[in-house]
């Protein structure tokens, strides 16, 4: 099945700075990348996603770019602010209908 | 919040017990999904159905059975609960959209066994 690693687990940035959030992923079927963001206590939402047609998508402070020779795809959080700290997950689907997850990265954005 | 409830929200159980979850949803989508959130493992799929009594295994499906009998309810069911069990488990359901597709989450039920 699909394997999806993301790095780094833990990223600690300064207020107004950039955040980088990478994965891999290892079936080359994989036409849909979502990111979703978790806050405290609360269910995952999505934030933005990516298919494998586009190699960049922006919305705001937040951006997602794909790689599909290399198998990789970021999320880029620019002007980072406090409402930004949270777990991130990316995702990868082989399928129409399965998600695989990566580890998750706790970002927090220090004042 | 698509339309996702989940029941219980908390839960604590003692070893050996049998549990059941309930996912409920009232937008007809026909996938529902079942993941289980431990730290260091992000999400993981336990099971997943694709219609009323069409239901398939994630990659963590040892221990767990589900049943769909009604397009909006999906539940899980742990027939005999283990300390390995405790975790947070969200109910997920897919939407499907033009040109792709978006998966939703419950908002969660934290089990605890003890």
């Amino acid at each position: 099945g699909e394997n999806v690693e993301q790095h780094p687990s833990t990223l600690s940035v300064q207020e107004g700075d950039s955040a980088v959030i990478k994965c891999t992923y290892s079936d080359s079927a994989s036409n849909y990348f979502p990111w979703y963001k978790q806050e405290l206590g609360k269910r995952p939402q999505l934030i933005i996603d990516i298919r494998s047609n586009v190699g960049e998508k922006k919305d705001q402070r937040i951006a997602v770019t794909l790689n599909k020779t290399a198998k990789h795809f970021s999320l880029h959080i620019t002007e980072t602010q406090p409402e930004d700290s949270a777990v991130y997950f990316c995702a990868a689907s082989p399928h129409d209908y399965k998600l695989s997850f990566g580890a998750g990265t706790t970002v927090t954005v220090r004042a | 919040d698509a339309g996702i409830t989940q029941s219980p929200r908390h839960k604590v159980t003692e070893t050996g017990t049998p549990v059941t979850l309930r996912c409920h949803q009232t937008e007809n989508h026909r996938y529902m999904y079942w993941y289980r959130q431990d730290p260091g493992h992000g999400l993981r799929l336990i099971h997943y159905s694709y219609g009323v009594k069409d239901t398939d295994k994630g990659e963590v499906s040892d221990g767990y059975s589900v049943s769909r009998s009604k397009t909006e309810d999906f539940l899980l069911t742990l027939e005999s609960a283990t300390s390995s069990q405790t975790s947070v488990y969200f109910c997920a359901i897919k939407a499907s959209l033009a040109g792709g597709y978006e998966q939703y989450f419950g908002p969660g039920t934290r089990l605890t066994v003890t």
